[in-house]
């Protein structure tokens, strides 16, 4: 089956640092990448949708500016969190998608910003 | 915005007992979508409807697309202690296979052995 690796799996960073999140679909071209954010015991919440080659759709209430999305091919986009702050600590996860498939989802990455 | 109201929030149970959950939405979806999420990793797709109406199995879990396209329900026969996990929702009302998709809230089952 498809697969969607992400990387790191789990990062520790000091508040005002930036990190960068990768997210690759290993054995298939994604024609779409979505990037969502997890809180303990919440639901998924669709942060962007990036397209290759085009700017991200930010969901409503999402910076822009601080989290910058990089689609720079079919099989990887970037998520990077800009100066990161104790309230950025999260579990994100990117799915990829593809025409006639439903999305395939990432293992996740758990940010902790001390 | 599209909003999904899933439940129960959790289940505590005895292996072997059924499970049933439910989503109810405001809005009609055109696909209706049930993952499993266990701790520290990506959902995993386990059913997914298109039509409503449709009832579709996948093992022991079957699922529905209900006919008024405003809700789903998910149930698990004879749980087993790997059942264990969060079950989520998921709602699509675009027409394309990678248009985003809105999730339920989540109900957390736990099983006892």
């Amino acid at each position: 089956g498809a697969v969607v690796s992400q990387h790191p799996s789990r990062v520790i960073c000091k508040s005002g640092t930036s990190v960068k999140i990768e997210c690759r679909s290993l054995d298939f071209q994604a024609t779409t990448m979505f990037w969502y954010r997890q809180f303990p015991k919440q639901s998924l919440m669709l942060m962007a949708t990036s397209n290759e080659g085009s700017k991200a759709t930010y969901e409503q209430g999402v910076e822009k500016d601080k989290f910058l999305i990089n689609h720079a091919s079919l099989t990887l986009s970037t998520l990077t969190v800009t100066s990161a702050h104790p309230e950025d600590s999260s579990f994100y996860i990117c799915s990829a998608g593809t025409v006639g498939n439903e999305q395939y989802f990432g293992p996740g990455t758990r940010l902790t910003v001390t | 915005g599209q909003q999904l109201n899933q439940s129960p929030q959790s289940m505590f149970i005895q292996e072997g007992e059924d499970v049933s959950m439910n989503c109810t939405s405001s809005s009609i979806f055109n696909t209706w979508l049930w993952y499993k999420q266990e701790p520290g990793e990506g959902p995993v797709l386990l059913i997914a409807l298109y039509k409503a109406g449709e009832l579709t199995s996948n093992g022991r879990l079957t699922a529905q697309f209900g006919i008024t396209r405003k809700d789903s329900f998910l149930n698990i026969s004879a749980s087993i202690p790997s059942d264990v996990g969060i079950y989520f929702c998921a709602g699509r009302a675009g027409g394309t296979s990678y248009g985003k998709l809105t999730f339920g809230q989540g109900t957390i089952l736990t099983v006892h052995p």
